[in-house]
Order: C-alpha cells, then structure tokens, then sequence
C-alpha cells in the first residue's frame, strides 16, 4: 500500500494563480483532512470531509475550496493564490469503520510559495 | 472550539536524559489525545496516543500521561537518543458520537538531544 500520497511535492505560483494540489489514499479511509503547516503555528485544519461527496470546514477555510468527488482522493484549491498562502500543505485520512482507531495517517506535504 | 497549549516550544537535553512536554486543552469532552512526531522535512507519524479512560500509557522509551480533571496531558521521553531530535506535536478530539474525528494540534515542541 502507498497511504497517503500528495501531488505536486513542491510548487511555485505568482499572486492570482490557480492551482489544485491532489491527495490520494488507498486504505479505504472514510475521513480526510487538509492541513496548512506555518512555523510556529502547528498544524491547522483547512477543510475536512467524511465521505464521498462531504466537506466540511476547518479552522482556516478562507481562500482554499474542496471536493471528495471519489472516496479516494481530496482535492483542495486554491483560486486566486495570495503570498498569504505560502506554507507546507499536508493531507491526512484517518476511520476504517470496523477497525477502533482514530490515528490520522499524513501525506508527505506540498511546499507552496505564492510569490 | 477547543484550544490545546503546548510547552515549551523549545527543548534542549543531553543524550541519556529525559524530556517531558505538556500540552493543556480547553473542551472537557475532547476523549483521545495524540502525540505526534515530525522529523525535518517529513510527514508527522503517530508515536502514541492516550484516552480518556487511561490515566497513563507506555511504549518503551516513550510515555504519555493524562489528567483529565486538570485537562492536561505529557509526553515523556526517556534515555534520549540523538534520532530523538524533532518536533512533537500533542492533539486532542472527541471520539464517537459524531465527532468526525477532527484533531486539534498544539504549537509544537522542538526538541533536540545533544550527543
């Protein structure tokens, strides 16, 4: 199994460009999560969804937008980026129905710098 | 929502010593708590987790203690070793009952264990 898996790794956009980062789970995980990661501010939740179809807003919503259009993959977008939004992103899934765990199993990050 | 505290936000201890993180949270009915950890450049990875029915839990070198009338919570290293060097994350949530499993994370601790 390769988890959770995040595409692109590292991207460059100037202010007012648009872009989709993709995440990708293969163990079957009803939750995913969409984090942003400042330094020395943790990691704050973006969007969330619980299933295929669902989303839900986190924390810092604002300028970002979402979709689980399969259950699989989460997409998250940003239409208009802002030098703002220059951080490490990190998806995460987490709640295999029939197993009791709550452990939430993260990408390995996008690094964006809006310029 | 609720609010995790962590401290300190910075940790330096000397190879064999041991290293204790504390994290408080504000919402009485968060039930599972986390610790994660982040070494440079990667994903955060689960080390060990605490509910809210256990006062402690170990797992070799690592411990994490709950006290849920305070509403604070530790993580506890013990014999540190350099690949102990990272930043540690603690979280809380509500588990069941609709909660979606959202985390909320603490600011981080840097730790670093000097040979």
């Amino acid at each position: 199994n390769a988890g959770v898996t995040q595409t692109p790794k590292f991207r460059v956009l100037k202010t007012g460009q648009s872009m989709t980062l993709l995440c990708a789970q293969d163990m079957n995980h009803e939750y995913m999560y969409w984090y942003r990661q400042d330094p020395g501010m943790g990691l704050r939740l973006i969007h969330y969804s619980v299933g295929e179809g669902t989303t839900a807003k986190g924390e810092v919503p604002d300028g970002y937008n979402v979709s689980r259009l399969k259950k699989q993959n989460f997409l998250l977008g940003l239409e208009s980026a802002a030098p703002s939004q220059t951080s490490v992103y990190f998806c995460a899934s987490s709640y295999f129905p029939r197993l009791p765990t709550d452990t939430q199993y993260f990408g390995p990050g996008t690094r964006l710098t809006v310029l | 929502g609720e609010n995790v505290e962590q401290h300190p936000s910075t940790l330096s201890v000397q190879e064999g010593d041991s290293a204790v993180i504390k994290c408080t949270y504000s919402d009485s009915a968060s039930n599972y708590f986390p610790w994660y950890k982040q070494e440079l450049g990667k994903r955060p990875q689960l080390i060990i987790d605490i509910r809210s029915n256990v006062g402690e839990k170990k797992d070799q070198r690592i411990a994490v203690t709950l006290n849920k009338t305070a509403k604070h919570f530790s993580l506890h290293i013990t014999e540190t070793q350099p690949e102990d060097s990272a930043v540690y994350f603690c979280a809380a949530s509500k588990r069941g009952g609709g909660s979606n499993y959202k985390l909320t994370f603490g600011k981080g601790t840097l730790l670093t264990v000097n040979p």
